[in-house]
């Protein structure tokens, strides 16, 4: 069964450091999605992404974010200056319409340790 | 503010029994209702969708939506050791359908 695909599955960095995340959606999937999870706490959204542009954030995609798909099968999201607090799991998903028609599909999560 | 309300548990039950898991949301227009499965460090996992009022059946799982009370529920027939795991709710809340999902609730089936 095609599955989301996330590198690396544990990314330490300093504060204040830039990091990448990496995803590769299932590849016949047209939406695309970052969610986080602080340990503990409850998966939030962070931002959807449709015909190559965010289609909706949440109030935690700041001006530190950003998400980009470089080419036809990955898709990324950038943290600019990393902080303590952006500790999390981060997970990548897909769908192949909005959630309103189909399901998300979850990657297997990156977890963002901040030092 | 868009809410999905979970009791957090621990729920318990015995191996064989049926777990009942519950879960209110606050956005009376929202239309697709998901269970998720997420085992400690793991990712959440699909086990259902719903979209319309009523039952839907999927092997051991059943999902209940009741959309005037606000209400979905699973249900997990003969509950398995391997079934121990935090559940969670969500439905769609954004304008895209985003996701919203609840704080879950952790299940565990004592052999």
């Amino acid at each position: 069964e095609p599955e989301v695909t996330q590198t690396p599955s544990h990314q330490v960095t300093q504060m204040g450091q830039e990091v990448i995340l990496r995803c590769v959606p299932i590849s016949n999937h047209l939406y695309f999605y970052w969610y986080r999870q602080i340990l503990g706490q409850k998966v939030e959204f962070l931002v959807s992404f449709y015909n190559n542009e965010i289609s909706e954030k949440s109030e935690i995609f700041d001006d530190q974010f950003s998400v980009e798909r470089p080419d036809g099968s990955n898709f990324t999201l950038k943290i600019r200056s990393t902080k303590l607090e952006d500790s999390a799991m981060y997970f990548c998903a897909s769908s192949w319409e909005g959630t309103y028609n189909s399901p998300l599909h979850f990657g297997n999560g990156t977890r963002l340790t901040v030092t | 503010q868009k809410e999905v309300e979970q009791n957090s548990g621990p729920l318990s039950v015995p191996e064989g029994a049926i777990a009942s898991l519950n879960c209110t949301y606050s956005d009376r227009g929202s239309q697709s209702f998901f269970w998720y499965r997420q085992y400690s460090g793991k990712s959440p996992e699909l086990i259902m969708f719903i979209y319309s009022n009523g039952d839907k059946e999927d092997g051991r799982f059943t999902a209940q939506l009741n959309k005037a009370s606000q209400y979905v529920s699973l249900l997990i027939r003969d509950s398995q050791p391997s079934d121990s795991a935090t559940y969670l709710c969500a439905f769609s809340g954004g304008s895209q359908g985003n996701l919203i999902f609840g704080k879950g609730t952790k299940l565990s089936v004592k052999p």
